[in-house]
């Protein structure tokens, strides 16, 4: 079982404001990612992190920021919520970009 | 481009009645195919990975098998606990080192009893 949380799981938040979504790992992995999934659609990845002090974008654009300070901690941050930005936000890391990712419960995010 | 395309979007079997998700793929070079199940409101699951055709797997009533242009998932057998979105992944060989995993859109297997 994987050892991965992400918190909160259920954000409902106004626009305009800042959030930051908490993703911890305890498995020691390197490499970490952040996805982001609406209903009944495919993961998009819109972070990732090779290791600490390491981040780069992904394939879906988005105004959301990461950091990776520690090994086992990936925050993402908006700076500014809006309306467009309610989806899930899934965090994923990985032993080797060769293997499996391994997902944490994910946090659903309603921007009003 | 790497793509994934899942059959059927949906899927409802009775309680015992054996069938199969279909995941077909193009990649630039096949690294790791990857099977997931995510349950509603909850992340993915990993299943099973397989590299190279003709590969199989077994987990339980699932298995998966690997061919150059697609992947099967068959249930066997399936209980109502089986209901959920099993998704499909591949990963090219020529990908960068980051492991860039593109995912299909899924297929909702529900079960009844």
């Amino acid at each position: 079982e994987a050892d991965i949380y992400q918190t909160p799981r259920y954000l409902v938040i106004g626009t305009g404001k800042k959030i930051t979504l908490e993703c911890s790992q305890t498995m020691g992995h390197d490499k970490m990612y952040w996805y982001q999934q609406d209903p009944g659609m495919e993961l998009h990845l819109i972070h990732y992190s090779y290791g600490v002090n390491s981040t780069e974008k992904g394939d879906l654009s988005s105004e959301s920021t990461v950091s990776r300070i520690r090994t086992e901690h990936f925050p993402l941050t908006l700076e500014s919520a809006r309306p467009s930005h309610t989806s899930q936000y899934l965090c994923a890391s990985t032993r080797d970009s060769a293997y499996e990712q391994y997902f944490g419960p994910g946090t659903r995010l309603t921007v009003t | 481009e790497d793509q994934v395309t899942q059959s059927p979007e949906a899927l409802r079997l009775q309680e015992g009645e054996s069938s199969s998700l279909n995941c077909s793929y193009t990649v630039s070079g096949l690294r790791g195919l990857f099977w997931y199940r995510q349950d509603p409101g909850k992340g993915p699951e990993f299943l099973f990975t397989l590299y190279s055709a003709g590969e199989e797997k077994e987990k339980e009533r699932l298995k998966a098998t690997l061919t150059k242009k697609e992947s099967f998932l068959h249930i066997t057998a399936p209980k109502p606990e089986d209901s959920a979105t099993y998704l499909c992944a591949v990963q090219a060989r020529n990908s960068t080192s980051y492991g860039k995993l593109t995912f299909g859109q899924g297929t909702i297997l529900t079960v009844h009893p």
